[in-house]
């Protein structure tokens, strides 16, 4: 079953910021970003665990909220090397990953 | 080192016609996975392997089959190819951490796939 994210799209001016929402119907047992360039492979961006631990990647820094089975990605002081598409994957205890639909950011000089 | 290899990198077909993805990682993974992305749908599971010998169905299954008989290697068939079946497809991998679930996905450079 797919997260959700939102928003669609973000459109960034350099230094800005922004949040990019993930949520799911089901209980989670960990959650993981990925940006994908255009025409490139996904890159790993980072995991978050149950027990809300936050781990980060330069100044793109994340958060899992368990009870309500949401994470949220931050993206602060937004760099033209943050532009792509932002997926979140949602895994239970099935080894399964299932991605949402993407995020694509754009920041702009 | 080359991490996960997709071959080809792009194919066209025809519609009825049959293929094989094939998918190879070098890092010792237990993990494979098939997924395809297509526009405003992100990445759909198809398949994927919690080992050598075993498959399981992922989100969209239908019109393919997949085969890991050695741990290295994870193929993605198409019996008869259909139009709907245009996409790119990524393998990925990953290693087994049952405790936190804690493994990140390492992803192929994609196959681009036309069926016309």
């Amino acid at each position: 079953q797919q997260p959700v994210q939102s928003p669609q799209a973000v459109i960034l001016r350099e230094g800005e910021d922004a949040v990019i929402n993930c949520s799911s119907s089901k209980a989670l047992y960990s959650v993981h970003w990925y940006r994908q360039k255009h025409g490139e492979a996904p890159v790993f961006l980072m995991i978050l665990l149950k027990g809300g631990e936050q781990k980060g990647h330069e100044k793109i820094s994340a958060s899992f909220n368990e009870k309500k089975q949401q994470s949220s990605l931050y993206l602060t002081a937004s760099q033209l090397s943050y532009s792509g598409t932002y997926f979140c994957g949602t895994l239970f205890n099935d080894y399964k990953l299932s991605f949402g639909a993407g995020t694509t950011v754009t920041v702009r000089a | 080192n080359a991490g996960v290899t997709q071959t080809p990198k792009f194919r066209v077909l025809k519609t009825g016609q049959s293929m094989t993805l094939l998918c190879a990682q070098d890092m010792n993974h237990e993990y494979m996975y098939w997924y395809r992305q297509d526009p405003g749908m992100g990445l759909r599971l198809i398949h994927y392997s919690v080992g050598e010998g075993t498959t399981a169905k992922g989100e969209v299954p239908d019109g393919y089959n997949v085969s890991r008989l050695k741990k290295q290697n994870f193929l993605l068939g198409l019996e008869s190819a259909a139009p709907s079946q245009t996409s790119v497809y990524f393998c990925a991998s990953s290693y087994i951490d049952r405790s936190s679930y804690n493994s990140p996905l390492h992803f192929g450079n994609g196959t681009r796939l036309t069926v016309t």
